[in-house]
């Protein structure tokens, strides 16, 4: 079936970097854009940052932009949120997920991922 | 920035009824909206698309509709499966992707 899986949270002091990944598996990979999507603990979803199919456009929140760098490697489909300069504000589950449309716009989000936990503290 | 509001933040309902959520966009945004359903400690979950369009395999008591500015979540005859808290996102094919603030239905 059409799966995201995230791995690489844990717990990172502040000022440091980590590396999230997105594995996929179950669909043409190489065809969808990617998100990822974060939520701090007991809040709402903010859009962080998206990947096109062949990985020649990306963007960012502006809250995010300047540290954070997405990637893909469609040879082993999977995604990468290279993240820097982390601080406590960065605390979240951080989801990615798989763009989908039939005529965009517009465009939806799914699936998701499970989600993978990043905490910024001392 | 287009901003997404939500109304209300949280409501109370018991199995069987019939609620509705709103979503507000602060511009006109035609029907690029969709609406998620996260269940706690659970990933979202899309359930309707393009404001009115039910996702493969939703039951049908979930239903969208709306276009322009203002946008309702409607669920009829509630089940214990659904008591969750559903996001609201303006979904043009460029960011920001915004989100609403949510919008948590509970237990009566």
């Amino acid at each position: 079936q059409v799966q995201l899986v995230e791995s690489g949270g844990g717990v990172v002091q502040p000022g440091r970097s980590l590396r999230l990944s997105c594995a996929a598996s179950g669909f043409t990979f190489s065809n969808y854009a990617i998100h990822w999507v974060r939520q701090s603990p007991g809040k709402g979803l903010e859009w962080v940052a998206l990947i096109s199919h062949d990985g020649r456009k990306t963007d960012y929140a502006d809250s995010v932009k300047g540290r954070f760098i997405i990637s893909r490697d469609n040879s082993r489909n999977t995604v990468f949120l290279e993240m820097n300069s982390l601080t406590p504000e960065d605390t979240a589950v951080y989801y990615c997920a798989r763009e989908y449309y039939d005529s965009s716009p517009p465009v939806w989000f799914d699936p998701w991922g499970q989600g993978t936990l990043v905490t910024v503290s001392s | 920035d287009i901003q997404m509001t939500q109304y209300p933040s949280s409501l109370s309902a018991s199995v069987g009824d019939r609620v509705s959520i709103t979503c507000r966009a602060s511009q006109r945004i035609a029907i690029y909206l969709n609406w998620y359903q996260q269940r706690p400690g659970k990933a979202p979950r899309l359930l309707i698309y393009a404001a009115s369009r039910l996702q493969s395999g939703v039951p049908s008591r979930f239903s969208g509709s709306g276009s322009g500015t203002d946008f309702t979540l409607t669920i009829s005859n509630l089940q214990p499966e659904d008591f969750a808290t559903y996001y609201c996102q303006y979904s043009y094919s460029a960011p920001p992707f915004a989100f609403g603030p949510g919008t948590k239905v509970e237990i009566k």
